[in-house]
Order: structure tokens, then sequence, then C-alpha cells
């Protein structure tokens, strides 16, 4: 059972450009939970989505990025305008259930974007 | 609200010493506390969890925590840290915010075993 796949792996943009950052979690997980990584912010929720639905998406910023987790294929964070402080380690995560009390997440290895 | 802080930035510690990595949440409704550790250039993986039961909570790779609700904390320790040790360390805490729970992050703490 492969884990959680992130890619690309890495990730280089120029300022203006658009990012789109993807994620297949495991197999049988409905849940995708997005994270941002910032060297001295820690770990930061994003977004919280299952299958055509975005359940929680109150650590998104308001402008420029958006996500979705449609029927068929990986969720997707797309992050339009980049700028530089969006340079950081994006991770995504997936579970079975919405419960984190029962359900581990399984983490992917991260996309790092770096904006030029 | 709930809020986890991990006291030290960065452990380091010999190959074979006893370490603790220290963790303290705030919460005003039960917790659930956890421990992840992410290796380099990987993601997180799950350690070790406290739900209910035994303070004393037994993880993967001889790790293990103690949850101290009077001192509202949940210590990482391992008696013999190895080199394949080092890494990051992350204590989270479940929020509740509406009908879904998420983890909410310290700021992690590095360990770095050397030889």
């Amino acid at each position: 059972n492969a884990g959680v796949m992130q890619n690309p792996r890495h990730l280089v943009r120029r300022r203006g450009q658009e990012a789109r950052l993807r994620c297949s979690p495991m197999k049988g997980h409905s849940h995708v939970y997005w994270y941002r990584q910032l060297p001295e912010e820690g770990l930061k929720f994003m977004v919280y989505l299952q299958k055509e639905n975005i359940i929680d998406e109150s650590g998104m910023p308001k402008e420029r990025f958006s996500a979705e987790f449609p029927k068929e294929g990986p969720s997707i964070l797309r992050i339009q305008q980049v700028v530089r402080g969006d340079s950081a380690a994006y991770f995504c995560a997936s579970s079975p259930r919405s419960d984190p009390l029962f359900d581990e997440q399984f983490f992917g290895p991260g996309t790092r974007l770096t904006v030029l | 609200a709930q809020s986890v802080t991990q006291l030290d930035s960065q452990v380091p510690v010999f190959e074979e010493a006893p370490v603790e990595l220290r963790c303290n949440y705030s919460s005003s409704v039960s917790v659930y506390l956890f421990w992840y550790v992410q290796y380099p250039n990987q993601g997180l993986q799950l350690l070790l969890k406290y739900l209910s039961g035994s303070t004393l909570v037994k993880g993967i790779n001889g790790f293990e925590a103690e949850f101290n609700k009077s001192q509202t904390s949940f210590h990482l320790r391992k008696p013999s840290v190895h080199i394949s040790d080092t890494a990051e360390y992350f204590c989270a805490v479940s929020a509740t915010a509406g009908n879904n729970r998420k983890l909410i992050w310290g700021l992690g703490t590095s360990l770095a075993v050397n030889p």
C-alpha cells in the first residue's frame, strides 16, 4: 500500500506565477489535510477536504490560495500570483475518517516551494 | 483556545544518552495529545498518542511520554538515543472547531544525536 504521494517534491516559481501542488492520499483514505511549514512558525493547518467538499478552510489565506479534492484524481493546492512569503514546505496528510483521535493522519513527504 | 508550547527548539545529545523533549499545553477542555517525528526531507510520522487511560504512553522506536494533567505537560522521553533518532519532533493537541477536530501543533524540537 503506497503512502501519501506529493508532487513535485521541489517547485521553483518566480513572483507572480502560479504554483500547483498535488497530493494523492493513501488508498482508501477520503480525508485530506494540507499544512504549511515555515521555519519560524512551525506547522500550520490550512485546509481539510473530503471528496468534492471543503470541510474546513479556516487556515487558508483569503486571497490567492485555493484547494480542491475532486471525485477522481489527486487533491490540488493552488497558489496564484506567488510572492516570496509563500516559500515554505507544504505537507499533505490523509486519513480514512475525520477524527484525529482515532485515525492517524499519514503525511506525505511534502513539496518545498521556493519563490524567486 | 488550545495551544502547545515546546520549550526547547534544539536539543543536542550524545548517542546512548537519555533524552527528554518537553511539551506543555493549554486547554480548558479534555485534551488528547500526540507526538510526531519528522526525519530529514520526509513527512511526519506518528510516534505515540494519549487519548485516555494510563498516563504513561509507549510509542514506536523506544519512545514514551507521560501525560501530567496537573502540570499540563506531555514530555517525550527515550532512555538511550541512537544517531538515527536525529529528527524534528512535534507535539500536538487536538482541538474541536464545530463538528471537526483538528490538531494544533507546537513549533517543534530539533533533536541532534552526536556520536
